[in-house]
């Protein structure tokens, strides 16, 4: 079966500090991979996806990057924090598109919740 | 593009009462649809999915949602709630081309004794 690690679970960091959040799955390959971010009352906003690796989408222009340097690896990275940047941060996969199990969704790493300050 | 809309933020409910979290969406192409859980400081769990085929569907934890075509929409249920209901609830939709999952902005459902 299918398995999402994502560390650290906590993370408070000084704004202009860099950041590394890593994200690995295993039991399968060449899954799609995706950060979300979740802010206070804000709900769930998609950050960045990849279908391959070293193929990176952003969805929003912002002060962080992401990089898949290995099929199961997913990487989200900033060079320095803003106070903005804090949240809680989901990583998530799911099968590809024409492959049987691309119906059933995603399913999410147990979050970091990052603190600025 | 797909979007949903959950009508509710919070939804506070007492032990052993029902709750319908209501989900309506807008897509121009056929659609999967999901709800997910998320209790505090965890990631999303998910509790249900409509993939075709029977409109009403169960999931885990005695919830069910029934999905409705004509007025687009995919309103969660549960005829009795427990104290450990307490959390986020998320609507989701995608569209069968595509494999990115558009969010509700959640509901909050508290449950009280």
């Amino acid at each position: 079966s299918q398995t999402i690690h994502q560390w650290p679970a906590t993370l408070v960091q000084p704004v202009g500090s860099p950041l590394s959040l890593e994200c690995t799955v295993e039991g399968t390959s060449n899954p799609n991979l995706y950060w979300y971010r979740q802010a206070a009352g804000r709900g769930l906003q998609l950050l960045f996806y990849s279908v391959g690796i070293g193929q990176i989408s952003s969805e929003v222009p912002q002060n962080l990057s992401a990089s898949r340097p290995q099929d199961r690896q997913f990487i989200l990275s900033s060079k320095k924090l803003l106070l903005s940047d804090s949240g809680f941060y989901l990583c998530a996969w799911s099968f590809g598109i024409g492959e049987t199990g691309s119906r059933y969704g995603y399913t999410f790493g147990s979050g970091t919740r990052l603190t600025v300050v | 593009a797909q979007s949903v809309t959950q009508l509710d933020s919070q939804v506070p409910v007492f032990e052993e009462a029902p709750v319908e979290l209501r989900c309506n969406y807008s897509s121009s192409v056929s659609v999967y649809l999901f709800w997910y859980v998320q209790y505090p400081n965890q990631g999303l769990q998910l509790l249900l999915k409509y993939l075709s085929g029977s409109t009403l569907v169960k999931g885990i934890n005695g919830f069910e949602a029934e999905f409705n075509k004509s007025q687009t929409s995919f309103h969660l249920r549960k005829p009795s709630v427990h104290i450990s209901d307490t959390a986020e609830y998320f609507c989701a939709v995608r569209a069968l081309n595509d494999y990115k999952l558009s969010f509700g902005a959640g509901t909050t459902v508290t449950v009280r004794a």
